[in-house]
């Protein structure tokens, strides 16, 4: 059935640095999705994805959906304390119903 | 506007008993979700309600688990019996899209952790 791989699993960096999570599909989406979860929280919805190649921005988060949309893609600018947690990528079949959620990357940013 | 509520929000058991969970999605949501959340993992679908409809049940272990959204707006996650390898968090999350696609944008509750030991 369709899978959808994260990559990298963890990732540690300094404060002001950046960050990119990516998020990789078996098969064709209809549609993608960015979930954030805090550490001991639940997700939160952060963005959606529907067009092939399409771009969207949320202050300093880049969301970007591949032109096979096949893939994704989260870079964060400058990262800040606030930005912890873990980032969860969700592919839309294209014939069907659910979203299937990656494992996740989990961003642990130190002052 | 109130979130989605879940509860219990923890339960230890015994392996081969059974627990019921129960969530309350925001109101007027028409589409009802129940994921499995294993730790280290992504949330994995166990089943989503269409009103009182079942829509998708495809990874719901129908051997020990079961549920039910009677009226189209509260529903029950029951196992029976559980197993160690039940142990995870339980979210439950609504949307108010009438069609239940995977464009909707669901709204998670803050999870039930379930311990089997």
């Amino acid at each position: 059935g369709q899978q959808v791989m994260q990559i990298p699993q963890y990732q540690h960096v300094q404060e002001g640095e950046d960050f990119t999570t990516y998020c990789n599909s078996s098969t064709t989406l209809s549609n993608i999705q960015w979930y954030k979860q805090r550490p001991g929280g639940h997700p939160v919805f952060l963005i959606q994805l529907v067009k092939s190649g399409e771009v969207k921005k949320q202050k300093r988060l880049t969301f970007q959906f591949g032109e096979a949309k096949k893939n994704s893609s989260l870079h964060i600018t400058a990262t800040q304390t606030t930005d912890v947690g873990t980032y969860f990528c969700a592919g839309g079949k294209v014939s069907g119903y659910a979203l299937n959620f990656g494992k996740g990357t989990s961003l642990l940013v130190t002052p | 506007e109130a979130g989605v509520a879940q509860s219990p929000r923890y339960k230890i058991i015994e392996k081969r008993q059974s627990v019921a969970f129960w969530c309350n999605p925001i109101s007027g949501h028409a589409t009802l979700y129940w994921y499995q959340q294993i730790l280290g993992q992504g949330p994995k679908l166990l089943i989503q309600f269409q009103n009182n409809g079942v829509v998708d049940d495809s990874q719901l272990p129908k051997d020990r688990f079961s549920a039910e959204r009677l009226k189209g707006v509260d529903s029950t996650l029951k196992i029976q019996p559980a197993k160690l390898e039940d142990s995870a968090v339980y979210l439950c999350a609504s949307s108010p899209g009438t069609s239940g696609a995977s464009t909707d944008t669901q709204y998670f509750g803050p999870g039930t952790r379930l311990t089997v030991l």
